[in-house]
């Protein structure tokens, strides 16, 4: 079973929907749970963090944590056409430096 | 301020050859990170310095793999001999300090081997 399962989709939606973006992952010592924004021939940007459960919104993007279930969502409200590209979750444990990504899931929001 | 900055961008080289790729991390970035990503695959870590010292290196592959840090500034990370399966995209990022949000990524080299 893989540490951190992602849907690499792609998913294409119109400008102006809702998109949920989602991972489910097995290894309980994780405590940070991240998303990453990657452009094509870019390198990953952080995008939103969460530490253990709960939500966090910055903007238009909310990111939640269910540790009880482990699985992890970002939404993008509003979505634009500059919010196509990849989104990946990454994972952390406590004390730990490695992230453990997902594989990332393709976004395209069509104008 | 600089990003992470790795060179090439882009290589093309034969199975059997040699490559170093390299990676110069924000100035005063302590940490230094390694990862890859092999084609349908997730993001891996390869390995950490601190400094100019190895902390982790649990996620290098096999001895084909040598990763330097010289005096704690740039990193080196030398494949030889080359296989097939060491095709992919390889990261470099760098923190100042501890935990997750230091993390600035490079945009990469990707490596093709033939």
């Amino acid at each position: 079973q893989k540490e951190v399962e992602q849907d690499p989709g792609p998913l294409s939606v119109p400008e102006g929907a809702i998109v949920s973006l989602n991972c489910t992952y097995s290894n309980s010592a994780f405590q940070y749970f991240m998303w990453y924004r990657q452009y094509s021939r870019k390198g990953p940007e952080l995008l939103m963090y969460t530490y253990s459960s709960g939500n966090k919104e910055d903007g238009r993007f909310t990111a939640q944590v269910d540790k009880s279930s482990k699985y992890i969502s970002l939404f993008i409200r509003d979505s634009q056409p500059s919010d196509s590209a990849t989104y990946l979750c990454a994972m952390q444990g406590a004390g730990s430096y490695q992230l453990t990504f997902g594989k990332g899931t393709k976004l395209s929001v069509i104008p | 301020e600089a990003g992470v900055t790795q060179f090439p961008s882009h290589s093309v080289i034969e199975k059997g050859q040699t490559v170093t790729l390299r990676c110069d991390p924000i100035s005063g970035h302590d940490n230094l990170y390694w990862y890859r990503r092999v084609m349908g695959k997730e993001i891996k870590f390869l390995l950490h310095f601190v400094k100019e010292s190895k902390q982790d290196e649990s996620g290098m592959p096999n001895n084909r793999f040598l990763a330097e840090r010289t005096g704690g500034t740039y990193s080196t990370l030398k494949v030889q001999p080359a296989e097939l399966e060491d095709s992919g995209v390889y990261f470099c990022a760098s923190s100042q300090g501890r935990g997750f949000y230091g993390y600035t990524f490079g945009s990469g080299t990707r490596l093709t081997v033939v």
